[in-house]
């Protein structure tokens, strides 16, 4: 059954360094999602990505995040400049439809 | 903005016993979905009921959805030590990117 990937599933990174965040989608969807769920939190909507851009994105998501979907399979989340506060786990989603579709996350920790 | 709202926080039964997690959302929803998380990992999809569904099933899995009251319901039946997780409800709206606004999370132990 087709899934969606997450790597690394785990990056421990210093304040102030960039870090991406990869994913691959299941390959025949076409709305692409970030969230993010620091510790003991809710999960939060950071961006969605449809047609090649940004289609909605939160308070959270400012200028130090941008998303990309560099070829037809990845699509990455990178951090400018992570914050000691970035620290959490953060998730790419994907959809065909309706039902969206979480990868296993990976884990950020910011020191 | 919508917020989906889980009770209770946390839930402990005997194996075997059915389990019951509501959830409650505060503006007009398109869809509602249920997903599961392990400890630590990623989110798993259970089911979804959209806004015109008033019952769904899925294996051992029941949701309900009361519009009218903003709330849905998941009955896990013969609940089983595997099913120890943290259970969400996440809605989304019918504008823009169909985001999902997730609630706080039922964490619910199984007892064998």
């Amino acid at each position: 059954e087709p899934e969606v990937t997450q790597t690394p599933s785990h990056q421990v990174t210093q304040m102030g360094q960039e870090v991406i965040l990869r994913c691959v989608p299941i390959s025949n969807h076409l709305y692409f999602y970030w969230y993010r769920q620091i510790l003991g939190q809710k999960v939060e909507f950071l961006v969605s990505f449809y047609n090649n851009e940004i289609s909605e994105k939160s308070e959270i998501f400012d200028d130090q995040f941008s998303v990309e979907r560099p070829d037809g399979s990845n699509f990455t989340l990178k951090i400018r400049s992570t914050k000691l506060e970035d620290s959490a786990m953060y998730f790419c989603a994907s959809r065909l439809e309706t039902e969206q579709f979480f990868g296993p996350g990976t884990r950020l920790t910011v020191l | 903005s919508q917020q989906g709202e889980e009770d209770p926080q946390a839930l402990s039964i005997q194996e075997g016993e059915n389990a019951t997690m509501n959830c409650s959302y505060k503006t007009s929803i398109n869809n509602l979905q249920w997903y599961r998380q392990n400890s630590g990992r990623g989110l798993v999809h259970l089911i979804l009921i959209r806004s015109n569904e008033r019952e769904k099933h899925s294996g051992r899995l029941r949701v309900t959805l009361d519009t009218s009251k903003k709330s849905s319901s998941l009955l896990i039946t013969a609940s089983r030590a595997a099913d120890t997780a943290s259970y969400f409800c996440a809605t989304d709206s019918i504008q823009g990117a169909q985001k999902l606004v997730f609630g706080q999370g039922t964490r619910l132990t199984i007892n064998p």
